[in-house]
């Protein structure tokens, strides 16, 4: 079975532009959960979603938004990019969401570099 | 004060012996605990759970303390290839879901 897949692998942006990622779950799980992680730190929560409903959020900018599509995949977006922004962005899943004690499961990620 | 919080070491031991990590976590509504590693350069992967009784996998013992809000590590009979950052991780959900992940502690076994 596929594990979490997320796409592009790598992107560079300039300031002020706008990107979307992408994020396929495992079949079957129903939560997906982005995060933002710079070199040195663990990885900083940046949404939930379950049943295509935002589940939690994390202390993130408004530039910053997601939704969860039927399929349970899903896509973070990110608009008026900075160069603090650039960092890897991962995705994971899990098979429900909020009220459970599930573990997440990881995409290999997304690393944005903005010049 | 971090929500979450990990000794982010280097811990530098000789293969085979004892490492133990400890996790601080400041939200006493956090409800479920986990142990991530995480190689260089990679995605995070879930190395265990952490249940309130305590749990054990292999050379892994992880320990919950709901009382004094930590949760630990403890890596017995260590290989080279443990070498990693550990991440602890402690999910809240009340009327919101939060995920905080700790910054992580690098282990580096030596031969």
């Amino acid at each position: 079975d596929a594990g979490v897949t997320q796409s592009p692998t790598h992107l560079i942006k300039t300031r002020g532009q706008q990107v979307t990622l992408r994020c396929s779950p495992i079949s079957g799980h129903k939560s997906v959960s982005w995060y933002q992680q710079v070199l040195g730190q663990g990885p900083q929560f940046i949404f939930q979603y379950y049943e295509k409903e935002e589940r939690g959020r994390g202390n993130f900018p408004d530039r910053f938004s997601a939704r969860q599509f039927p399929n349970y995949s899903s896509e973070l977006n990110v608009n008026a990019l900075l160069l603090g922004d650039s960092a890897l962005y991962l995705c994971a899943s899990s098979l429900s969401g909020q009220g459970s004690n599930q573990p997440q499961h990881f995409g290999d990620g997304t690393r944005l570099s903005i010049l | 004060r971090k929500e979450v919080e990990q000794d982010p070491g280097p811990f530098n031991v000789p293969e085979g012996a004892t490492v133990a990590f400890n996790c601080t976590y400041s939200n006493s509504a956090s409800q479920s605990f986990f142990w991530y590693r995480q190689d260089c350069r990679k995605e995070p992967k879930l190395l265990m759970s952490v249940y309130s009784s305590g749990n054990e996998d292999g050379r892994f013992t992880a320990q919950l303390n709901r009382a004094s809000q930590y949760i630990s590590l403890l890596i017995r009979d260590s290989k080279l290839s443990d070498s990693a950052t550990y991440l602890c991780v402690v999910h809240s959900y009340s009327s919101a879901s939060k995920i905080i992940f700790g910054s992580g502690t690098r282990l580096s076994i030596r031969p």
